[in-house]
């Protein structure tokens, strides 16, 4: 079946504009989830949604991110005013359970922040 | 805190060779844990999971891992690597039970190179 998808695949910004990304988890997975990759740094965990609870936001490193999961299926990770060091690829996951269960990647969103 | 820790950050090994990566992990319960591994330019995919039971877990791709409580190692393996083999490999641990958080917490990755 189909898998996670991520669009777009790469978005390059100015120093300052907004931006959004999206990710189509697998139906029927309740959970998905951001992390951000950058260069030596390993995986960072940004935000998690599971089913219609609020949205776990500890890993955000900015108010000027945010997501929102609309329907339970789609969810749009937004950075305002990008800076250069937003510059990672964002990678979206999503489960079926929150507890523990696998996370399936999608292939990620590189941004490139000039 | 709750943390993964990945000792080697590159290593190469010959086509055929056996190969080792090493994981340790620092959590407040016994946790779940993963293996993932990253071609460039692509998405993480799962190599195998630790729930509870035997310790010794097969995966996909020939590789097997072995979970040693005492010294919160998830150690990965394989007899023989193949070059298709090269990649980042990621460990990461997950929560077992009940609370809010369900993300997975990884390691920085170690990448294998493979000489033929």
């Amino acid at each position: 079946g189909a898998g996670v998808s991520q669009s777009p695949s790469n978005k390059v910004t100015e120093k300052g504009k907004d931006v959004e990304l999206r990710c189509d988890p697998i139906s029927g997975h309740t959970a998905l989830y951001w992390y951000r990759q950058s260069l030596g740094q390993g995986l960072e965990f940004l935000i998690y949604f599971q089913g219609n609870s609020a949205p776990d936001k500890s890993g955000l490193p900015s108010d000027r991110f945010s997501a929102e999961r609309t329907g339970g299926s789609v969810s749009t990770l937004t950075i305002q005013r990008t800076q250069q060091e937003d510059s990672a690829v964002y990678l979206c996951a999503s489960s079926l359970s929150w507890a523990g269960a696998e996370q399936y990647f999608g292939p990620g969103t590189r941004l490139t922040v000039t | 805190a709750q943390s993964v820790t990945q000792p080697d950050i590159h290593i190469t090994v010959s086509e055929g060779a056996s190969l080792e990566l090493r994981c340790n992990y620092s959590y407040g319960a016994t946790p779940y844990l993963f293996w993932y591994v990253q071609s460039p330019g692509q998405g993480l995919q799962l190599l195998l999971k630790y729930f509870s039971g035997d310790t010794l877990v097969q995966g996909i791709k020939g590789f097997e891992a072995e979970f040693k409580r005492s010294q919160s190692s998830f150690n990965l393996r394989k007899p023989s690597v193949h070059w298709s083999d090269a990649a980042e490999y990621f460990c990461a641990v997950g929560p077992s039970g009940g609370g809010s958080q369900g993300n997975l917490i990884f390691g920085k990755g170690t990448k294998l190179s493979v000489k033929p």
